[in-house]
């Protein structure tokens, strides 16, 4: 099992604005996995992050929008730039170790 | 990539009944299955999972089915109770299980409502 933190639990945010969710996993894992849940919708895979080297973002998805840090093997953080409205949704980290673990969710507001 | 279908979006059963809740997906190299189930305004958890050397699964009141030939798998919960009611969803995961690796492609999701 893994016990996944995350923080902010919830924002409001202002238009054009970034705002970094951080993520810490209770131990070592290779990936961690950055997904977004808009209202009433499924869980959709923004990225996977690994440690010591880039990202992998999913179709639709760019770093510039996106930007990911994985600087060991607990931790990730994922910004999200220049917010719009549209960007108003949960985001979760999770990490697999036999499943997948999800953390609470980052619920964001963009006003 | 992967791509999963799930069926009803919504389902309401009377306390006491079955429920079922299908999917379909794309990619015949996706050998590994779980179904999530998220609770209002809580993060999604595994509820049970099937991988593709076996045809059904079992735990107390759910069971999942696959047919890998059709592509589609189905999670069952019998004897339903309000507690059960949330959204479920079915997911895949592309190349099969390795490690700490690969990603889940979900499903839509069902909301389920079992009433009383």
């Amino acid at each position: 099992s893994a016990v996944i933190s995350q923080k902010p639990s919830r924002d409001i945010c202002q238009r054009g604005t970034s705002l970094t969710i951080q993520c810490q996993v209770d131990s070592q894992v290779t990936m961690m996995f950055w997904y977004r849940q808009q209202p009433g919708q499924s869980l959709t895979l923004i990225a996977t992050a690994n440690q010591g080297s880039e990202a992998t973002y999913e179709s639709g998805f760019v770093i510039d929008k996106f930007p990911i840090s994985r600087p060991n093997l607990t931790f990730s953080t994922l910004t999200v730039s220049n917010m719009s409205p549209e960007d108003s949704s949960i985001y979760l980290c999770s990490v697999r170790t036999g499943e997948l673990f999800f953390g609470e969710g980052s619920r964001l507001t963009v006003l | 990539g992967e791509n999963v279908e799930q069926h009803p979006s919504t389902l309401s059963v009377q306390e006491g009944d079955s429920a079922v809740i299908k999917c379909t997906y794309s990619d015949s190299a996706s050998n590994y299955f779980p179904w999530y189930k998220q609770e209002l305004g809580k993060r999604p958890q595994l509820i049970i999972d099937i991988r593709s050397n076996v045809g059904e699964k079992k735990d107390q009141r759910i069971a999942v089915t696959l047919n890998k030939t059709a592509k589609h798998f189905s999670l069952h919960i019998t004897e339903t109770q309000p507690e059960d009611s949330a959204v479920y969803f079915c997911a895949a995961s592309e190349g099969g299980l390795t490690g700490g690796g690969n990603k889940l492609t979900f499903g839509t999701g069902t909301q389920l409502k079992v009433e009383l």
